[in-house]
């Protein structure tokens, strides 16, 4: 199994809701990353995990939270979101941990705020 | 942040030409990666070529890298209608954090039947 897989493909939340984005990979990846992209500009890295920690965060609104269950599931938990938030958002991992080399990405879920 | 910048913005050419976008970069880096996205949907891993390598190829595309200018080059040859989409250049910085790749703006390509 080689790919990265992504749930829900589409969601859309008011901004008082709940929700959580989930994403998985079963080859044996020890850093997964969680992306926001927005239309006709490149990824914005949010988080990295590496062997389970989190190892960056690039000063993210705690509005979005992440979380990373077991080797293979990375959940982003989403709470009191606004419009400007509505984007692509983006699973990646990578077999890690020595350095940066080909990421293999989800196919992204399309969330909308209103 | 985003460290590459990528010329041109947007290319339109036929079937069967060639489409040749370039990516420069600001500091030094361990290897330059690209990446190709449909329309709303993932990146897919095209190429990856470390700082010690000068040209890499792979099926119909040719990658330079060239660090004294920092920049490289991605070249598609024989273009087919499946090679819309946009492609982003990513390098791995060495005096960044691990698991930081900085992405280009993104080329956006359309091969017309």
């Amino acid at each position: 199994d080689t790919e990265v897989t992504q749930t829900p493909k589409h969601l859309v939340m008011g901004m008082t809701n709940k929700k959580s984005l989930k994403c998985e990979q079963h080859m044996g990846h020890r850093a997964m990353y969680w992306y926001k992209q927005k239309a006709k500009k490149p990824p914005e890295l949010m988080f990295v995990y590496s062997y389970e920690k989190l190892s960056i965060n690039e000063s993210v609104p705690s509005r979005f939270s992440p979380e990373c269950p077991n080797s293979s599931l990375l959940n982003l938990h989403l709470h009191a979101l606004q419009p400007e938030d509505s984007a692509l958002y983006l699973c990646a991992s990578s077999p890690g941990p020595m350095g940066v080399g080909e990421q293999f990405f989800g196919p992204g879920t399309r969330l909308t705020v209103l | 942040s985003q460290q590459g910048e990528e010329d041109p913005q947007a290319l339109s050419i036929q079937e069967g030409e060639n489409a040749t976008m370039n990516c420069s970069y600001k500091t030094s880096i361990n290897n330059l990666q690209w990446y190709r996205q449909n329309s709303g949907r993932g990146l897919v891993h095209l190429i990856l070529i470390r700082s010690n390598e000068r040209e890499k190829h792979s099926g119909r595309l040719r990658v330079t890298l060239d660090t004294s200018k920092k920049s490289s080059s991605l070249l598609i040859t024989a273009s087919r209608a499946a090679d819309t989409a946009s492609y982003f250049c990513a390098t791995d910085p060495t005096t960044d954090s691990w698991g930081k790749l900085q992405f280009g703006a993104g080329t956006q390509v359309v091969v017309t039947p």
